[in-house]
This record gives structure tokens, C-alpha cells and sequence, in this order.
């Protein structure tokens, strides 16, 4: 069966740094893989989709990442951190069942201090 | 298209009522799904349609859960009666197909009193 594990819960970071969120998954079959993002009291906005094409996948608002199968991870950077990032960062996975419904990681709250 | 729109977006209802949450998919899109979101849970897969047929609703908490799609534009999600561990924010959300991404509403803020 697939799951997804975000392995940080919380993460603050300084206005104009990296951020780095990390998220491993397993599936028996090749996964298409997605990155959301939920703001205070707002619904899910999709950040970028990995659907085996190009490993390395370019969202919205300058985020980014990468398909690495050898590592089961789907990792999300951004190279320069801005306060409005500020949010719930969600991970997702196909399921393996032929329906394919979508697994939800428990989500990483981003901090951007000033 | 003005995405997947949910009705309504707060209710406020009192312990032992029917609460009935409606959500419009986007035009076009073979899938529908029902999440509800808590602090103490996340975010969990209640029930999930194709072509308007449930798939899997293995998540629905119990039998005072229902949900219906009667047609490609059209879906709810029932809960009678309600409880107060019913309170949280629930979302619909539509996909074109099995491998894309699926589109949110706004989410509809239950609060079982």
C-alpha cells in the first residue's frame, strides 16, 4: 500500500533563506506525486505535480522539486524564503489501487521570520 | 470555470440535526472526492465517486455519514444526526482523471454545537 511521510513537522525559517521540506513516500508502482499548499482558513492550491516526466519540477512561486526513485523522496525547496510562504505544506501520493485516489502527508507548517 | 465550488462555506448546527454539505465539480472532471480536515487528524479520504459511482467510502466515520452524487455536477454529503466530534472543515474536490491533480473548494467550517 502507499503512504507518504513529511518528516518535519514544523519549519522556521529567515525571510530571503532556503527552505527545505522533506517528504518520502513508497508505493508499489510508480506514483504521481504532488505538492499543495493551504493558507490560514483558505482551501488546498496545488504548488506543482510530478507525473514521471522531468525529475525536477518547477510550482508556482518559485518552488521546486525533485523525483529522487532511489531515495523514495519527493523533497520541496525554495530558494529564497518570503513571509507570505507562510502556510501548511502538504504531500501527496497516488494510491496503488487502480482508482487511484489521493494519500495526504500530516503537513508541514512553514514559519518565515522576519 | 469558477472551480469547485462548496455550499455553504459555515454552519453552525446544534447536536442531533441533519447537516447537508453540497459541492459543484468542475465541468469535465471524472472524479470526486470528500475530505474533512481537523487539527487532531489531518486531512482524511471520506468517500471518493467516478462517473458519479462511489468507489471507496471505507473512510466515512460511521453510519450517520452519506454522500450522493445523483449527477456529473452535483454531490453531497450528509451527516444526521450530527455530533459534536463531526466539527471540522470539509473539503470536496474534483479531478479530470485518475493520474492529475485534483481541485479543492473552499471548504465548508462545520461547527456541531
Amino acid at each position: 500500500a502507499q503512504s507518504v511521510t513529511q518528516l518535519d513537522s514544523h519549519v522556521s525559517v529567515s525571510e530571503g533563506t532556503p527552505v527545505l521540506l522533506r517528504c518520502n513516500y513508497s508505493s508499489s508502482y510508480s506514483p504521481s506525486l504532488f505538492w499543495y499548499v493551504q493558507h490560514p482558513n483558505k482551501g488546498l492550491q496545488l504548488l506543482l505535480k510530478y507525473t514521471s516526466a522531468a525529475t525536477l519540477v518547477k510550482g508556482i512561486n518559485g518552488f521546486e522539486a525533485e523525483f529522487k526513485k532511489s531515495e523514495t523522496s519527493f523533497h520541496l525547496t525554495k530558494p529564497s524564503a518570503h513571509m507570505s510562504d507562510a502556510a501548511e505544506y502538504f504531500c501527496v501520493v497516488t494510491t496503488d489501487t487502480g482508482r487511484r485516489a489521493l494519500t495526504f502527508g500530516s503537513g508541514t507548517r512553514l514559519q518565515v521570520q522576519p | 470555470d469558477a472551480g469547485v465550488i462548496q455550499s455553504p462555506r459555515h454552519e453552525v448546527t446544534e447536536m442531533g440535526q441533519e447537516v447537508t454539505l453540497r459541492c459543484k465539480p468542475i465541468s469535465g472532471h471524472d472524479y470526486l472526492f470528500w475530505y474533512r480536515q481537523t487539527m487532531m487528524r489531518g486531512l482524511e479520504l471520506l468517500i471518493y465517486f467516478n462517473n458519479n459511482v462511489p468507489i471507496d467510502d471505507s473512510g466515512m466515520p460511521e453510519d450517520r455519514f452519506s454522500a450522493k452524487m445523483p449527477n456529473a455536477s452535483f454531490s453531497t454529503l450528509k451527516i444526521q444526526p450530527s455530533e459534536p466530534r463531526d466539527s471540522a472543515v470539509y473539503f470536496c474536490a474534483s479531478r479530470r482523471n485518475r493520474d492529475g491533480e485534483a481541485f479543492f473548494g473552499q471548504g465548508t467550517r462545520l461547527t456541531v454545537v
